[in-house]
């Protein structure tokens, strides 16, 4: 159980174009899920957190109109990185918060690997 | 501030030398303590939660422990498929978000 895949698990675009990235829990409700960043050799970056049917909240430093989040449905976000450019190339990885009570842990889907020429 | 730092940076033993991974924490309300492993290209795979002091768990040949101010992850006699990154998030009160420490990579030999 508790299972969470991403589409697609790797991306390369042109500069200036705009890639949405899906992530989907498969076997659970997630009311709440979370959108990381990670660089080479570097531990995870919280970009967002995701409240199905509510705005997502942003951390300090990330372009909310840059990265746009949509929580649709209890088992859909997805991540859109508009006009990207080559500093947006990075491993991006979702999670999905598996419940209603405050321990409940995030379980993590398989990342996508962006690549921005 | 709340703060996790992960020891060592990296780490390489021989097949089947135990050793453990630390993580040291500063939060003002802790949540959870949570364990993940992470191979190379992959999202993190869930492994332990720990809530309160003194609490244990363990799995095959990894056993996680928790005091008030770090936890241990416990390696016994490894495996060179346990070689990865392992990663300690600590989740604060009031809050679903983690704080994530910066990862031990262990490399384990044959």
């Amino acid at each position: 159980g508790a299972v969470v895949s991403q589409h697609p698990s790797r991306v390369i675009c042109k500069s200036g174009t705009s890639v949405k990235i899906e992530c989907r829990s498969l076997d659970f409700q997630a009311t709440t899920m979370f959108w990381y960043r990670q660089f080479p050799k570097q531990s995870l970056m919280l970009m967002a957190t995701s409240n199905e049917g509510s705005k997502a909240t942003y951390e300090q430093g990330v372009e909310k109109d840059k990265f746009l989040i949509n929580h649709a449905s209890l088992t859909l976000s997805t991540l859109t990185v508009t006009s990207a450019h080559p500093e947006d190339s990075s491993f991006y990885i979702c999670s999905a918060r598996a419940g209603p009570s405050s321990y409940n842990e995030q379980f993590f889907g398989p990342g996508t690997r962006l690549t921005v020429l | 501030e709340d703060q996790v730092t992960q020891s060592p940076e990296a780490l390489r033993l021989q097949e089947g030398e135990s050793s453990s991974l630390n993580c040291s924490y500063t939060v003002s309300g802790l949540r959870g303590l949570f364990w993940y492993r992470q191979d190379p290209g992959k999202g993190p795979e869930f492994l332990f939660t720990l809530y309160s002091a003194g609490e244990e768990k363990e799995k095959e040949r990894l056993k996680a422990t928790l005091t008030k101010k770090e936890s241990f992850l416990h390696i016994t006699a490894p495996k060179p498929e346990d070689s990865a990154t392992y990663l300690c998030a600590v989740g604060p009160s009031g809050t679903y978000k983690y704080i994530f420490g910066t990862g031990t990579r262990l490399k384990v030999l044959a």
